[in-house]
């Protein structure tokens, strides 16, 4: 599959789990992100990654652990989670920089229970 | 910090007839504004996007104006079709790493 892929695409979890987003990028971008999207408000900026050196953290609560291995994957480690975590957690990249355009990858639709 | 502000939040056009979406933004920094097309079940995709140096920008029948001075930019779609139904997303961004803040979506049905 080309472009922006993430897995798992579904993932039901309880509150003392731990689990793992995994993103992919076959782009060729050098900066990756997680963002969270929530029934009725803005996407959510959480991370940012730029060849590997995570630029941006918007105030994430520490259950939340981001890894970039490299420029092509992403992770997201998720740990003792509340209910009120449960959304859509989209992966992006972009190409640098100099270029904001954000090219999304299908989400992880996250059920905490 | 940047705040994006989107209306409507819901909109409801017949075919053929067109569809304006508006946002304001509030950092005077602020140089690049994409807008992003959410189908049900889908990804978000840029659809257009204007830079801080263009008043207007069109791409078949889609648009976009920005004012500056006012800061608010606006997304036109002519004559909708069914396949325009989505939730479309405005955002605001000052370029490079900093952070792109996005509305919080419009959803648009078009009804045949």
């Amino acid at each position: 599959e080309t472009g922006v892929t993430q897995t798992p695409r579904h993932l039901v979890m309880g509150m003392t789990n731990k689990k793992s987003l995994k993103c992919e990028q076959h782009l060729g971008h050098n900066a990756m992100y997680w963002y969270k999207q929530s029934a009725k408000k803005p996407l959510e900026l959480m991370f940012v990654y730029s060849l590997e050196e995570r630029v941006e953290n918007n105030s994430v609560p520490s259950r939340f652990s981001p890894e970039c291995p490299n420029s092509s994957h992403l992770f997201l480690h998720l740990h003792t989670l509340q209910p009120e975590d449960s959304a859509l957690y989209l992966c992006a990249s972009s190409p640098s920089g100099l270029e904001e355009t954000q090219y999304f990858g299908p989400g992880t639709r996250l059920l905490v229970l | 910090g940047e705040n994006v502000e989107q209306h409507p939040s819901t909109l409801s056009v017949q075919e053929g007839d067109s569809a304006v979406i508006k946002c304001t933004y509030s950092d005077s920094a602020s140089n690049y504004f994409p807008w992003y097309k959410q189908e049900l079940g889908k990804r978000p995709q840029l659809i257009i996007d204007i830079r801080s140096n263009v008043g207007e920008k069109k791409d078949q029948r889609i648009a976009v104006t920005l004012n500056k001075t006012a800061k608010h930019f606006s997304l036109h779609i002519t004559e909708t079709q069914p396949e325009d139904s989505a939730v479309y997303f405005c955002a605001a961004s000052r370029g490079g790493y900093q952070k792109v803040t996005f509305g919080i979506g419009t959803k648009l049905q078009v009804i045949p």
